[in-house]
């Protein structure tokens, strides 16, 4: 079992839909992040969540909205997205905020059409 | 606000070719810098930690080290399965988060 399991892989949704994307950690760790990775672009930090607490909202469209139940797990829904929002969303996991390296999920490849 | 550029933005190598792949960063008050592989469609895979200027840490074939305003990864006579995308990260002593560099995609030929 991976340390940060991110699920779907693959997800291809159209402008009026409404999905999630799930992510869950195994390390016991108490903060948690969203990122978004786009091609020719550094990762952009989305949101960071400390012990459930969101502490930080990076400029986010409000389209994206995240939600996180426990330090396990931390949610991503979308709704009525662009087609310039597909790319790799990436979820990652670390012991606290800025305090140590985070560990990545494998990503959610996500095509807007 | 931090800023971290990576260069070269490719590299092209033949097996058993050393080089090195460069991290320039500008922060406020520097926590850690931190060195990611990232293979096409999957998460970054950690690789090392470096807290302070001089430290140095090795892993196989890579080396990392950190100066005060830039850091290198060393890689020794690379093989094929090194080929990869190797990121580059800095955490500030005010940042919640990680603030990433853009990449080195890095092409390790027989």
């Amino acid at each position: 079992e991976t340390g940060v399991t991110q699920t779907p892989r693959h997800l291809v949704m159209g402008m009026t839909n409404k999905k999630s994307l799930k992510c869950e950690q195994h390390l016991g760790h108490n903060a948690m992040y969203w990122y978004k990775q786009s091609a020719k672009k550094p990762l952009e930090l989305m949101f960071v969540y400390s012990l459930e607490e969101r502490v930080e909202n990076n400029s986010v469209p409000s389209r994206f909205s995240p939600e996180c139940p426990n330090s396990s797990h931390l949610f991503l829904h979308l709704h009525t997205l662009q087609p310039e929002d597909s790319a790799l969303y990436l979820c990652a996991s670390s012991q606290a905020t800025g305090l140590a390296e985070a560990f990545f999920g494998q990503g959610t490849r996500l095509t807007v059409v | 606000e931090d800023q971290v550029t990576q260069s070269p933005e490719a590299l092209r190598l033949q097996e058993g070719e050393s080089s090195s792949l460069n991290c320039s960063y500008t922060v406020s008050g520097l926590r850690g810098l931190f060195w990611y592989r990232q293979d096409p469609g999957k998460g970054p895979e950690f690789l090392f930690t470096l807290y302070s200027a001089g430290e140095e840490k090795e892993k196989e074939r890579l080396k990392a080290t950190l100066t005060k305003k830039e850091s290198f990864l060393h890689i020794t006579a690379p093989k094929p399965e090194d080929s990869a995308t190797y990121l580059c990260a800095v955490l500030a002593n005010s940042g919640y988060a990680l603030n990433f560099g853009k990449g080195t995609s890095l092409l390790v030929t027989p």
